[in-house]
């Protein structure tokens, strides 16, 4: 059963530590999203990946989030440091790009809480 | 603002009762999904479609592309409690750099109740 997966579910820790999400894509997957999920914003793109090259970032805070993928099977997004304002839930989806489908698959998110 | 503009933003009904969700643009996209989302988890895709005109249908619901393909409607007939969720509509734009990128729309939070 084919999903994207992602570590850790929940995650607390205080302003100005450094935090860390993991994406595993579905294998065969060619392009890999970051979002954020607020009340207030809904869903906003972060990022997003096509063969593992980012393609686009426009949506991150460049100074505190950065991310990667190091490998096909694995994304990282990191924020340091992190702040209150950064409490969201942030979600991993891959996709078969270049299609006219353009479907997108959700891992099931991490929520991250910044006190 | 949103490129795609859902509407109702809250819809609550019984159980039986048929429901409609819009989802517009004045924007032209390639293609448009529909997903629904329960809390704790992510998004879930329930269809996508790419034809002007488009109507495709999944057990009770129903989901129209507008021919123009600037927009979108999703229909439930009967609602049931299991329908309750978050439905998001989300297009890619009909452009050539966009390579899977999709624009979302705001939600519709839909509460059905017994």
């Amino acid at each position: 059963d084919a999903r994207v997966t992602q570590t850790p579910r929940h995650k607390v820790t205080e302003m100005g530590q450094e935090v860390t999400m993991r994406c595993q894509p579905i294998l065969g997957h060619n392009t890999v999203f970051w979002y954020r999920q607020t009340m207030m914003q809904g869903l906003e793109l972060l990022a997003y990946f096509r063969n593992r090259a980012p393609l686009d970032d426009s949506g991150m805070p460049k100074d505190r989030f950065s991310a990667e993928m190091p490998d096909a099977t694995l994304a990282t997004l990191k924020i340091q440091p992190s702040e209150p304002r950064d409490s969201a839930v942030y979600f991993c989806a891959s996709g078969l790009g270049g299609n006219s489908y353009n479907e997108q698959f959700f891992g099931p998110g991490t929520r991250l809480t910044v006190l | 603002t949103q490129l795609l503009e859902q509407s109702p933003q809250f819809l609550s009904i019984q159980e039986g009762e048929n429901l409609t969700v819009y989802c517009n643009s004045s924007s032209v996209f390639s293609s448009l999904q529909w997903y629904r989302q329960e809390p704790g988890e992510g998004p879930v895709l329930l269809v996508t479609v790419v034809t002007g005109g488009e109507v495709k249908k999944l057990k009770r619901l129903t989901f129209q592309f507008g021919d123009a393909r600037k927009d979108s409607s999703l229909h439930i007939t009967a609602a049931q409690t299991g329908d309750t969720g978050l439905y998001l509509c989300a297009g890619a734009l009909l452009t050539t750099d966009s390579w899977g990128k999709l624009q979302f729309g705001a939600g519709t939070q839909v509460v059905v109740t017994p």
